[in-house]
């Protein structure tokens, strides 16, 4: 079945770059997902690539693809107190399907 | 904007007794909604699926006379909790699919606690 893996802990300082990674196996997904989770909130989407695009940028949000190695990462430019969180990678499997494969997380520590 | 609400926000409830949580999108119609649960410093579970007009799907080892989802209208789905009981404590989290996309938008979740 789909497998979403992430590292669980990212430690960085303050107005450094982060980068999450995420790897996935279902080769047939057709849209990548970055969430955010606060302590005790909802998920908010950051973030989102299509299948068929390398990369994506919004703002202070990076977004690469890999296909052939099944790789996303999510970049994080000039990293504040504020976006401490926790970050899910999701994929999406093909047409006809609504599902999300979620990772487990991976939790942004940033540092003053 | 795409605003998916839950109500209650959070709920602490006897054992034995049964709690319904809502969840509504504020600004657009959703014919898919999504039910998770999840637990502390997890990832998200997902329970069931929700169609507008339809029986619910729900995952494998959800019992569906334990977690009843109706999903009367395009805008609401609600999640009842029968009989509940201590084990049930968790994070019930919804999302909505805008009819006619793909993505998922989620709520803010809701905290249930059993004693």
């Amino acid at each position: 079945g789909e497998d979403v893996e992430q590292s669980l802990f990212l430690s960085v300082r303050e107005g450094d770059s982060s980068v999450i990674n995420c790897t996935y196996t279902d080769s047939s997904s057709t849209y990548l997902y970055w969430y955010k989770q606060e302590p005790g909130a909802g998920l908010q989407l950051l973030t989102y690539i299509f299948s068929n695009m390398d990369m994506k940028q919004d703002q202070r949000l990076t977004v690469l693809l890999n296909k052939k190695d099944k790789h996303l990462s999510l970049r994080i430019a000039d990293t504040q107190t504020g976006d401490s969180a926790i970050y899910f990678c999701a994929e999406k499997a093909g047409a006809g399907s609504y599902q999300l494969t979620f990772g487990k997380g991976t939790k942004l520590s940033v540092i003053p | 904007g795409a605003v998916v609400s839950q109500h209650p926000s959070w709920v602490i409830c006897k054992s034995g007794t049964s709690v319904k949580i809502e969840c509504r999108s504020l600004d657009f119609q959703a014919t898919t909604m999504f039910w998770y649960r999840q637990f502390p410093k997890q990832s998200l579970m997902l329970m069931a699926t929700s169609n507008e007009g339809s029986k619910a799907t729900y995952e494998q080892g959800v019992e569906k006379d334990k977690f009843l989802i109706n999903h009367a209208s395009l805008t609401l789905s609600t999640l009842t909790v029968t009989s509940a009981h201590p084990e049930d404590s968790s994070f019930y989290i919804c999302s909505a699919v805008r009819t006619g996309q793909e993505t998922q938008y989620f709520g803010p979740g809701t905290r249930l606690l059993v004693l």
